[in-house]
């Protein structure tokens, strides 16, 4: 069981929006930055969103990412298939003195 | 940036491996340095920090006191002794290199790690 609470799964259709919630307390989200990775089938995590809303280099704005008190979100507009992928969200917990991963959502794109 | 890993295998429960991650194309003494890994069929477990100096060094309680992450900054290099291994480690385990805040900003291509009798 993740400390950080996603849905297993969410789905829309291509050109649409979504968004994936991630849960977590005080001593995790509530306190500390949020981070956001794609991972694609049978490859490494990709780092999407950090700092809660910011967006590396190469990233398009069509993800974006916001925080409200112990919970997170990401958002993807313009869906696309090529989104089709499990997406996690991560932080650190400071009770835990240790790194934390939501249980990951996969992504359809129908 | 690349990151390297080599050292995964098939190890019988209760046996030893070490895993190397050669870091490139970055200032890898200026970075912390992570081991997360991911159970076949499951999500993200992060396993282990290190600090850019060595002094500051984090473990999940799963594997506090069996684990023990290294790293050699003259050789550009990362390092993660798994000893008592147990059958629920079996996953693939990435490199990955800390950036901003708490965030991991690139991942190397994992090695598999097999824990069976």
């Amino acid at each position: 069981q993740s400390v950080l609470t996603q849905p297993p799964s969410v789905s829309a259709a291509p050109g649409q929006k979504v968004t994936i919630s991630c849960s977590g307390s005080n001593s995790n989200i509530g306190n500390n930055y949020v981070s956001w990775y794609q991972q694609l089938p049978g490859t490494a995590p990709k780092l999407l969103i950090y700092d809660n809303n910011k967006r590396p280099s190469g990233i398009p704005d069509r993800f974006s990412g916001s925080k409200s008190g112990t919970s997170a979100t990401l958002g993807i507009t313009g869906l696309q298939t090529g989104d089709e992928a499990d997406y996690y969200c991560g932080t650190w917990d400071s009770s835990l003195s240790a790194g934390v991963f939501g249980g990951g959502t996969k992504l359809t794109v129908l | 940036v690349q990151l390297v890993e080599s050292g995964g295998g098939l190890v019988k429960p209760g046996g030893s491996l070490r895993l190397s991650c050669a870091a490139s194309g970055f200032t890898f003494s200026t970075y912390s340095m992570n081991w997360v890994r991911q159970a076949p069929g499951k999500g993200l477990e992060w396993v282990s920090a290190i600090s850019s100096s060595s002094n500051i060094i984090y473990y999940v309680d799963s594997v506090r006191g069996r684990f023990t992450i290294s790293r050699d900054n003259a050789k550009n290099s990362l390092y993660l002794q798994m000893d008592s291994l147990r059958v629920e480690d079996t996953a693939v385990y990435y490199c990955a290199r800390g950036a901003y805040s708490y965030a991991i900003d690139y991942w190397g291509q994992g090695t598999l790690v097999t824990v069976s009798s």
